[in-house]
């Protein structure tokens, strides 16, 4: 099946630092989408991309779904705590099911 | 605005029992879509319901089936359990019509657990 590989699978960061991670895919996907997961809650979505070579930014975060369509990047600048979780990368390709790569754990040293 | 509910949050059963699962969906939103998210993995696709039917299935054995009712609301029912089925089961919901219409909104989950 679709496998979206992701990386770093961890992250171990200094409070201001920015926060870089990736996402590829040997699939063309229709959207990407990036969520965060906090432990004991479900994913919630931090961006949505729709087009090939879009850059999108949310507040501190700023995403690019790349112009093949086979890969995305995330970026988070200046840390703060609460950035600390699993962030995943998911794609759609045309119906509604979404696949998810293995998550990066993000911990963020204060 | 409630968001997606699920229940139980947590539930334990030993091998060979059968379990149903409970989601309902985010105000608005008339499609419940199920995911298995075993522990450090990411969420994994078990099935899709829009208007009371199966739409789209994962890869799960036919031990995993799911009912939607007319209120939109689901249930995930997984028969003769087995150990690698303990998870978290997440039930996320979307609308079919509304722009966007790909964004789900997830759950909180119910954490299985097979002794």
């Amino acid at each position: 099946g679709q496998q979206l590989n992701q990386s770093p699978q961890s992250m171990f960061i200094q409070e201001g630092e920015d926060v870089s991670m990736n996402c590829t895919s040997s699939s063309i996907f229709n959207t990407w989408l990036w969520y965060k997961q906090d432990p004991g809650e479900g994913p919630v979505l931090l961006i949505a991309l729709y087009k090939a070579g879009e850059l999108t930014s949310n507040g501190r975060l700023t995403a690019q779904f790349g112009i093949t369509r086979k890969d995305s990047f995330l970026n988070i600048s200046a840390s703060i705590p609460s950035d600390v979780g699993i962030y995943f990368c998911a794609g759609h390709q045309g119906a509604q099911k979404l696949v998810f790569g293995q998550g990066t754990r993000l911990t963020i040293n204060p | 605005d409630a968001g997606v509910t699920q229940s139980p949050t947590h539930l334990i059963k030993t091998r060979g029992q059968q379990v149903t699962l409970r989601c309902s969906p985010k105000s608005g939103h008339d499609t419940v879509s199920w995911y298995q998210q075993a522990l450090g993995q990411g969420p994994q696709f078990i099935f899709q319901y829009y208007e009371e039917e199966e739409r789209q299935r994962g890869n799960f054995p036919d031990r995993f089936s799911g009912h939607q009712f007319p209120n939109y609301s689901s249930e995930l029912n997984v028969n003769a359990l087995l150990l690698g089925d303990s998870a978290l089961y997440l039930c996320a919901s979307s609308a079919i019509q509304a722009a966007g219409a790909n964004v789900l909104t997830f759950g909180a989950g119910s954490r299985l657990t097979v002794l």
